[in-house]
């Protein structure tokens, strides 16, 4: 069945290090992937995504990078800080199915000062 | 511009009994689909509402049910309650034509 499989399941880094999450996904129909910050008591936060028409995409210290052909994606964070402590999810879905995400099962960053 | 709201925040039921969980879906979204995250795990679909219609379920039993309202805002019921079935309940709403779910605080459920 569809699957999504997440690395680290922790990753403790020194304040200003970059930090690297790795998922890979099982539907090679999946074209969509997003990622998700959820912080203790609150509900998953949506801080990038890619489609899969696209290799590459960057926000300031995020960036998350796309290998179809691997079924790979990463989510890339430099000069972390603190308040980037949380735990990050991985997902993918199809279009076509409207929106059904299946989520890895989470990294918890912590980002020691 | 209001987001995803759930209510309530926290619910302790007894097993066999059933609940109702709420969402109000953010402004002039009209897709919303409800989550269940067990500790330390991701988020398990559960299903999908567009425009008051179920259009995709996860592998939930039937005992998990759902609506949503002609203002978009949807119910989660789950009847005959299980320990295991305490988790915490997230709603995310989109509209058309967005790839990008807005996700709610969640609803922490408690089985005992």
């Amino acid at each position: 069945g569809e699957n999504v499989e997440q690395h680290p399941s922790t990753l403790s880094v020194q304040e200003g290090d970059s930090a690297v999450i790795k998922c890979t996904y099982s539907d090679s129909a999946s074209n969509y992937f997003p990622w998700y910050k959820q912080e203790l008591g609150k509900g998953p936060q949506l801080i990038i995504d890619i489609r899969s028409n696209v290799g590459e995409k960057k926000d300031q210290r995020i960036a998350v990078t796309l290998n179809k052909t691997a079924k790979h994606f990463s989510l890339h964070i430099t000069e972390t800080q603190p308040e980037d402590s949380a735990v990050y999810f991985c997902a993918a879905s199809k279009a076509n199915q409207g929106g059904k995400l299946i989520f890895g099962q989470g990294t918890e960053l912590s980002v020691k000062p | 511009e209001t987001g995803v709201t759930q209510s309530p925040t926290h619910l302790i039921k007894t097993r066999g009994q059933q609940v109702t969980l709420r969402c109000s879906s953010q402004s002039g979204h009209n897709t919303v689909s409800w989550y269940q995250q067990a500790l330390g795990q991701g988020p398990q679909f559960i299903f999908q509402y567009y425009r008051e219609e179920e259009n995709g379920r996860g592998n939930f039993p039937p005992r998990f049910s759902g609506l949503q309202f002609p203002n978009y805002s949807s119910e989660l019921n789950v009847n005959a309650l299980e320990l295991d079935d305490s988790a915490l309940y997230l709603c995310a709403s989109t509209s058309d034509g967005s790839y990008g779910y807005t996700f709610g605080s969640g609803t922490r459920l408690t089985v005992v």
